[in-house]
């Protein structure tokens, strides 16, 4: 069964940096094809891409947010990280994270249930 | 890249069927066949429900079908049944530099 799990803090200051983790199990972002993708939605908003990691490490982030935001990953522990520099509080919302398994062409196909990030001081 | 343009809202009656469009560019929807799209209940993660334009995951519905035309991407349900309310979005690839897009997302009112 594939699964993925966002967590991170539900509350940050302005200028703070924002780090996401996502968890996953039931495949292996070493599989040729496979990606792991990070998505938001404001309150009342519409989705967002954000970023995505694919299977050779290879990253591609969202252009307007580009120099705010930067992936990493860590193999050992089935994760993908997101960390997005400078919050405003613009960047409220709902983030996720999904599977591409395969990428670009099958679509997020499973998500994690999202985790509520507020910006405010 | 700027978003893909989707209509705000559509609605129809229970049995009826409706149908959403998604316009972009050359540059996402009409260079590449790479088109998904998303329901998404309130509270809820997005759900799959279209990929590569015209395919549908396993488990899915037939009464959703996807289509394109040039740079428009369109998606069709068809015997509307009330849990099919929900807001519904589009998505493209668009290239190496961009990778993806989402429309602006399309309330669906099953009256």
């Amino acid at each position: 069964q594939v699964t993925l799990r966002e967590s991170g803090p539900a509350l940050v200051k302005p200028t703070q940096t924002l780090t996401l983790t996502c968890t996953f199990s039931g495949f292996s972002l070493d599989t040729s094809g496979m990606c792991v993708s990070w998505v938001r939605q404001p309150p009342g908003k519409a989705l967002e891409w954000l970023a995505l990691m694919d299977w050779g490490d290879d990253k591609y982030y969202n252009t307007p947010l580009k120099t705010r935001l930067t992936l990493s990953r860590d193999t050992s522990k089935n994760q993908v990280v997101l960390t997005m520099t400078n919050m405003e509080p613009v960047d409220t919302g709902t983030y996720f994270c999904a599977r591409l398994h395969v990428c670009p062409s099958g679509g997020m196909d499973v998500w994690g249930q999202g985790t509520t990030v507020t910006v405010s001081s | 890249q700027s978003a893909l343009t989707q209509p705000a809202s559509v609605s129809g009656s229970p049995g009826q069927s409706i149908t959403i469009s998604c316009t972009g560019s050359s540059s996402s929807v009409g260079d590449y066949n790479l088109v998904s799209w998303y329901q998404k209940h309130p509270g809820k993660a997005p759900k799959l429900i279209i990929y590569e334009v015209t395919k549908r995951p396993s488990g899915v519905s037939n009464r959703f079908a996807g289509s394109k035309s040039g740079n428009t991407a369109s998606l069709t349900i068809s015997g509307l049944q009330a849990d099919d309310e929900a807001d519904y979005y589009c998505c493209s690839y668009a290239g190496s530099s961009s990778f993806a897009v989402f429309g602006g997302g399309t309330k669906l009112a099953v009256l």
